[in-house]
């Protein structure tokens, strides 16, 4: 069976400090795809970035990373220097689906973050 | 736009009505998804389909139940709830590959009184 824990339920950060969202997942599959995303007060998940099993190398996009490490199960989320409009409820997922079935996602809690002015 | 609509955004229902949630995707996926979503507890899947298909209940009452007239709509029809069932029910949609990420729904805030 496949697990996400999110340690971290709640994060406060003032306005431009960094902040690193912590992720540890359980599967046995050798293949498997991790993902974070962003539940804004409106509700809706939007998708950040999907990472696959085999492919360890870290990601940046503008203020996010993505740092990955199958040693350890973890699939930790850094946003750095932090605005006001990264508050919301952040989500990490994990799926095991292959070609030809359907994607079932198992998340994690989630952990709300607050970013203060 | 974000390619899976839901309708209607917020729901009040009485414990013996009888109510229907709607999901739309422009997205060309295969798969479709409903999501419960609860205050302090994880997202929980209830149903899956794939090409039209029921491919996964997990374990929900029968009050609660879904319709896949094509890949593109997805229904959740809601009959005797209960307070419980008040919650955030959220769609989302993806391709049947595993390499894709699932686009979901502002989702419908759902009420019981």
């Amino acid at each position: 069976a496949q697990k996400v824990t999110q340690a971290q339920t709640e994060i406060s950060v003032v306005e431009k400090e960094d902040v690193t969202l912590d992720c540890v997942y359980e599967t046995r599959d050798t293949t498997y795809y991790l993902f974070w995303y962003k539940q804004p007060p409106s509700g809706e998940l939007v998708f950040l970035i999907r990472r696959n099993s085999f492919d360890e190398q870290n990601e940046i996009s503008g203020r996010y990373s993505w740092n990955f490490q199958k040693s350890t199960s973890s699939f930790n989320f850094t946003i750095t220097a932090s605005q006001v409009v990264d508050s919301a409820v952040y989500f990490c997922a994990l799926s095991e689906s292959g070609y030809g079935s359907a994607r079932q996602l198992t998340f994690g809690s989630g952990t709300q973050l607050t970013v203060l002015p | 736009e974000t390619g899976v609509t839901q309708t209607p955004r917020h729901l009040v229902m009485g414990m013996t009505n009888k109510k229907s949630l709607k999901c739309e995707q422009h997205l060309g996926h295969n798969a479709m998804y409903w999501y419960k979503q609860s205050a302090k507890k994880p997202l929980e899947l209830m149903f899956v389909y794939n090409f039209k298909e029921q491919t996964e209940n997990n374990s929900v009452p029968s009050r609660f139940s879904p319709e896949c007239p094509n890949s593109s709509h997805l229904f959740l029809h809601l009959h005797t709830l209960q307070p419980e069932d008040s919650a955030l029910y959220l769609c989302a949609s993806s391709h049947d590959r595993g390499d894709t990420e699932a686009f979901f729904g502002q989702g419908t805030r759902l009420t019981v009184v």
